[in-house]
C-alpha cells in the first residue's frame, strides 16, 4: 500500500544528544513537510521540500537540520540546539507543492520524541 | 495513547445528533481552506476541502460553510458516530502562499451512545 512511514514510533532522548527521525514516502510526491505538534496547540511547519536536494524552513526551524536526498525521504534531525524538543512530530507529503492543484497532505502516524 | 489536544475545547454530542465545529482564520488573504482529522496517536487526515470563491461545499456526511466577511469556516457532521470522536483541525492557506499549510488549535469532538 502506499503511505507514509515515520519512524520510530515512540523516542527518548537524553538532553544535549541529538536525534534523527525517519519519514519515508512511497506514494511519488514531489514535496515533504515536518511539522510540530503540542498540546493544545495546532500544526506548526519546521522544514519544507518542495524537489530533491532543495528545503525551506518553515516557522519554527531552529534547533532542526533536514535533507532530501532522495524523492522518498525526508529525514528530520532534532539538534541539541532545539530547547524544547519534546512533542510528537508529523511528516507530510503532497503531489506537488500543495495548493496548485489539491491542498491535501498525506501524514504519516507521527514521531513522539520525549527528552529526559 | 496520544497526549494531543489535553486542552483543547471540547464538543459533546450525543451519538446520531448533527455536530458543528466551528474555527475563526486569521488571515484575509487567505483563499484555500481545509479540514482535517485527527484520532488519537495518529496522523491528520483530510476531510474536505473549500476555496474562498465558495460559500459552501458538501461531502459524505460533512459540510463546510465559509463565511468570508468575519473569516469563519464550520465543518458540520451530520448523524455524529463514535468514530466521528477525534481531535478536528481547520487549516488555511494565505493567496499565492501555497507552501505554508496555516494550522488552527483543533477541537476535540466527544460523541457519546
Amino acid at each position: 500500500d502506499g503511505g507514509i512511514t515515520q519512524s520510530p514510533k515512540y523516542l527518548f532522548r537524553k538532553e544535549g544528544q541529538n536525534v534523527t527521525l525517519s519519514c519515508e514516502q512511497n506514494l511519488n510526491h514531489d514535496a515533504m513537510y515536518w511539522y510540530r505538534q503540542d498540546p493544545g496547540q495546532g500544526l506548526r511547519l519546521i522544514y519544507y521540500s518542495q524537489i530533491v536536494n532543495d528545503f525551506q524552513k518553515g516557522d519554527i526551524a531552529e534547533g532542526y537540520s533536514v535533507s532530501r536526498e532522495k524523492k522518498e525521504s525526508f529525514p528530520l534531525t532534532v539538534t541539541s540546539a532545539q530547547k524544547n524538543p519534546t512533542a510528537f512530530y508529523l511528516c507530510a507529503s503532497s503531489p506537488r507543492l500543495a495548493g496548485l492543484d489539491t491542498g491535501e497532505l498525506f501524514f504519516g502516524e507521527g514521531s513522539r520524541l520525549t527528552v529526559l | 495513547g496520544e497526549s494531543v489536544g489535553l486542552h483543547l475545547p471540547t464538543l459533546s454530542v450525543q451519538e446520531g445528533d448533527n455536530s458543528i465545529i466551528n474555527c475563526a482564520y486569521s488571515n484575509s488573504a487567505s483563499d484555500y481552506f481545509i479540514w482535517y482529522k485527527q484520532e488519537s496517536g495518529k496522523g491528520p487526515q483530510f476531510i474536505i476541502d473549500i476555496r474562498s470563491n465558495m460559500d459552501k461545499r458538501q461531502g459524505q456526511r460533512v459540510t463546510v460553510l465559509l463565511n468570508k466577511t468575519v473569516k469563519h469556516l464550520s465543518l458540520q457532521i451530520a448523524a455524529t458516530q463514535p468514530g466521528d470522536s477525534a481531535v478536528y483541525f481547520c487549516a488555511e492557506y494565505p493567496r499565492g502562499g501555497y507552501n505554508k499549510l496555516i494550522f488552527g488549535a483543533g477541537t476535540r469532538l466527544a460523541v457519546h451512545p
